[in-house]
C-alpha cells in the first residue's frame, strides 16, 4: 500500500539554527512529492514539489528538499529557521495518475527564541 | 488568498443532522478534491471530481456524498452526523486530473458536531 511517513511528530529548534524534517515514502514507482505547511487555523500552503529532474528542489520561504531514491526519502531543509516558521509541516505524495495526495502524519515545528 | 474558496468557515451542528460544505476551485482548475483532517486520522482523502465526473474515491463514508456542478464548484454533503465527524474539511483543486501542476488548498471548513 502507498504510504508516507514522517518519523518526527514534534521538533523544536532554536531560532537561527538549521532544520531538517524527515519524510519517507513507500510507492511502487517514484511518486510526485510535496511539502505543505499549515499554520494554526489555516489551510495548507505548498512549499515545494518534486516530479523529476534535479533531486534538490528549491521552494518558497527559503526551504529546499532533496529527493533520494535509494532511501525513499524527501527531506525538507532550511539553513536558518525564523520564529515565523513555527507551524505543522506535511509531506505528501501522489502517483503518476495523480488522483489524490497521500499525506504523512505531519511534524509540528516549534522555534525557541 | 489561495484562490480556492470554502464556505462556511465554521459550522456547529447536532448529531443526526445534515450539512453541506461548499468549495469553489481556483479559476481554471477542473479538478476538485475533498480531504478530512482529524486529530486521530490525520489528513485523509475523501473524493475527487474532474470536470463534473467522479474520478477517485478514498475513505469516504456512505453517509457522505459529493458532487461537482457545471460551473465546477463542488459540494460535500454529510448526513446523519456523528460526534466523530467533527473535523476540518479541506477542498483542493488542480488544473487537470493529476497533480503535475500542484494542488491548491482552501482554508477549510471546521465542522463541530455536538
Amino acid at each position: 500500500a502507498q504510504s508516507v511517513t514522517q518519523p518526527d511528530i514534534h521538533i523544536t529548534v532554536s531560532e537561527g539554527a538549521s532544520l531538517e524534517l524527515r519524510c519517507n515514502y513507500s510507492y511502487g514507482a517514484t511518486p510526485y512529492l510535496f511539502w505543505y505547511v499549515q499554520s494554526p487555523g489555516q489551510g495548507l500552503q505548498l512549499l515545494l514539489k518534486y516530479f523529476s529532474g534535479d533531486t534538490l528542489v528549491q521552494g518558497i520561504k527559503g526551504f529546499e528538499a532533496e529527493f533520494k531514491r535509494s532511501q525513499s526519502s524527501f527531506n525538507l531543509r532550511k539553513p536558518s529557521v525564523h520564529w515565523s516558521d513555527a507551524a505543522e509541516y506535511f509531506c505528501a505524495a501522489s502517483n503518476n495518475a495523480g488522483n489524490m495526495l497521500t499525506f504523512g502524519g505531519g511534524t509540528r515545528l516549534m522555534v525557541k527564541p | 488568498d489561495s484562490g480556492v474558496t470554502q464556505t462556511p468557515k465554521h459550522l456547529i451542528t447536532a448529531t443526526g443532522q445534515r450539512v453541506t460544505l461548499r468549495c469553489s476551485p481556483r479559476s481554471g482548475d477542473l479538478s476538485v478534491y475533498w480531504y478530512q483532517q482529524s486529530l486521530d486520522q490525520g489528513l485523509q482523502f475523501l473524493i475527487q471530481y474532474y470536470n463534473g465526473e467522479e474520478r477517485a474515491k478514498g475513505n469516504i463514508l456512505e453517509r457522505f456524498s459529493a458532487q461537482q456542478f457545471p460551473d465546477l464548484h463542488s459540494e460535500l454533503n454529510l448526513s446523519s452526523l456523528e460526534l466523530g465527524d467533527s473535523a476540518l474539511y479541506f477542498c483542493a483543486s488542480s488544473v487537470l486530473g493529476d497533480g503535475i501542476y500542484g494542488y491548491t488548498f482552501g482554508s477549510g471548513t471546521r465542522l463541530t458536531v455536538v
